[in-house]
C-alpha cells in the first residue's frame, strides 16, 4: 500500500536560513508527488509538483527514487512561508483517469524574524 | 468567479442529529471529493464521484454517504451524528486530465458532536 511520511511535525527556523521539509514515500508504481501548503486561515492549495519541475515561491523539490525521497526545499526562507505544508502522492488509480491522493500528516514551517 | 464553496463553515450539533454537509463547486470539474481531517493528522479520502450518478468510498470507512445528482453539487450526509464524527471535511475538485489532475479544496467545515 502506497503511504506517505513526514517526519517533522514541526520545524522552526530563522528567516533567511535555508529549509528542508522532508517527504519520503512508499508505492510500488511510478509515483506522481506534489507539495500542498495551508496558510494560516487559507485553504489548502497546490503548491508545486515534481512533473512540472518549477520553481514555486522559490521553492523546490526533486523526487529522487533511489532514496524514495520528495524533500521541498528553499534557499533562504520568509516570514510568508510560515504554513502548514502536506506532501501527497498520486495513487492507488480509482478508475475513469483518476488517482486517489495520498497525504502525509503534514509538517507545519514556523520562520522566525 | 469559479471557485469551491463549502457550508456551513463551523457545525456544533448534539448526537443523534442528522446533517448534511453541502459542497458547491463553480470550476466545471466533474471530479469531486470528500476527505477528513482530524486535528494533527493527515488527510484521508471518505469519498469521491467522477460526475454525476457516480459515487464511491476512498479507503477510510465512514458512516456517512454521499449524493451526486448535480455535477457542481455533492453534500455528505451523517443520518445520526456521533461524537466519533467530530472533524474537520473538507470537499475538493477536479478536472479531467491526464493522471496529475490538480485537486482544488474548498475552505472546510469544522463539525463538532456533543
Amino acid at each position: 500500500a502506497q503511504r506517505v511520511t513526514q517526519p517533522e511535525k514541526l520545524l522552526s527556523v530563522f528567516k533567511g536560513a535555508p529549509v528542508e521539509l522532508k517527504c519520503n514515500y512508499s508505492y510500488s508504481g511510478s509515483p506522481e508527488l506534489f507539495w500542498y501548503v495551508q496558510y494560516s486561515r487559507q485553504r489548502l492549495q497546490l503548491l508545486l509538483r515534481h512533473i512540472s519541475r518549477e520553481s514555486i515561491k522559490g521553492f523546490t523539490a526533486d523526487l529522487n527514487k533511489g532514496e524514495t525521497s520528495f524533500h521541498l526545499k528553499k534557499p533562504f526562507a520568509q516570514e510568508e512561508d510560515s504554513a502548514m505544508y502536506y506532501c501527497a502522492l498520486s495513487g492507488p488509480y480509482s478508475g475513469a483517469g483518476s488517482y486517489q491522493l495520498t497525504f502525509g500528516k503534514g509538517t507545519k514551517l514556523s520562520v522566525i524574524p | 468567479e469559479a471557485d469551491i464553496y463549502q457550508t456551513p463553515r463551523y457545525l456544533v450539533i448534539g448526537t443523534g442529529k442528522k446533517i448534511t454537509l453541502e459542497c458547491s463547486q463553480t470550476m466545471g470539474h466533474d471530479k469531486m471529493y470528500w476527505y477528513q481531517q482530524d486535528p494533527g493528522m493527515e488527510l484521508h479520502l471518505i469519498h469521491y464521484s467522477y460526475g454525476v450518478n457516480s459515487t464511491e468510498k476512498g479507503d477510510l470507512s465512514s458512516e456517512s454517504t454521499v449524493s451526486r445528482i448535480r455535477t457542481e453539487h455533492f453534500p455528505l450526509t451523517l443520518e445520526s451524528a456521533r461524537p466519533s464524527h467530530t472533524s474537520q471535511y473538507l470537499c475538493a475538485s477536479s478536472d479531467w486530465t491526464a493522471r496529475t489532475d490538480t485537486q482544488y479544496f474548498g475552505p472546510g467545515t469544522r463539525l463538532t458532536v456533543l
